[in-house]
């Protein structure tokens, strides 16, 4: 099955700089790539995804890029925030009868005010 | 309009009891996904349903069992409750069962 890979588990940044998380996967066929923020004791918030015919996607501050022959993927928060403070998952999943993402472990990512 | 709800938000059982949790998705929404969350990891699918049938189902044990109904809620069945089941478990929602999920608020079950 698949297995996704995510680093780091924790990343601690200044407010306004920028934080980057990377994730690889195992599974060649997998073709969509979701990042959920989880605010603590709150439910998962789908942040921005990104599907294997693009390399790049926006959306105003946060970005993700894809490699598909690397097979890894990376979220890109800009200008960072203290309500950026969180923790972060990936996601893979292949396509089929049904979308099932495997997630990654997660990263705490600590905004210093 | 509302999004996933879930109930109960929190339960304590004692070992070998049985819970039921359960979840309403997003009006339009007819697939229903189970996750487990275990404090520090991120989701392990357990189920997913669409349409009242079964379509995925992750690596648990026979102890769980899920359901949908007609009007496309769920339910999530565990039975002989061990400690290591103590964990949030979420539920998604989305259109079909394709791509983007909406998650609920979670139960968190303690098991005692």
């Amino acid at each position: 099955g698949e297995n996704v890979e995510q680093h780091p588990s924790t990343l601690s940044v200044q407010e306004g700089d920028s934080a980057v998380i990377k994730c690889t996967y195992s599974d060649s066929a997998s073709n969509y790539f979701p990042w959920y923020k989880q605010e603590l004791g709150k439910r998962p918030q789908l942040i921005i995804d990104i599907r294997s015919n693009v390399g790049e996607k926006k959306d105003q501050r946060i970005a993700v890029t894809l490699n598909k022959t690397a097979k890894h993927f990376s979220l890109h928060i800009t200008e960072t925030q203290p309500e950026d403070s969180a923790v972060y998952f990936c996601a893979a999943s292949r396509p089929g009868g049904s979308y099932i993402p495997t997630f990654g472990r997660g990263t705490s990512l600590i905004v210093h005010p | 309009d509302a999004g996933v709800t879930q109930s109960p938000t929190h339960l304590i059982k004692t070992r070998g009891q049985h819970v039921t949790l359960r979840c309403s998705p997003i009006s339009g929404h007819k697939s229903v996904s189970w996750y487990q969350q275990v404090l520090g990891q991120g989701p392990q699918f357990i189920f997913q349903y669409y349409e009242k049938e079964e379509r995925g189902r992750g690596n648990f044990p026979d102890r769980f069992s899920a359901r949908q109904f007609p009007n496309y809620s769920s339910e999530l069945n565990v039975n002989a409750l061990l400690l290591g089941d103590s964990a949030l478990y979420l539920c998604a929602s989305s259109f079909q069962g394709r791509e983007t999920q909406y998650f609920g608020p979670g139960t968190r079950l303690l098991v005692l």
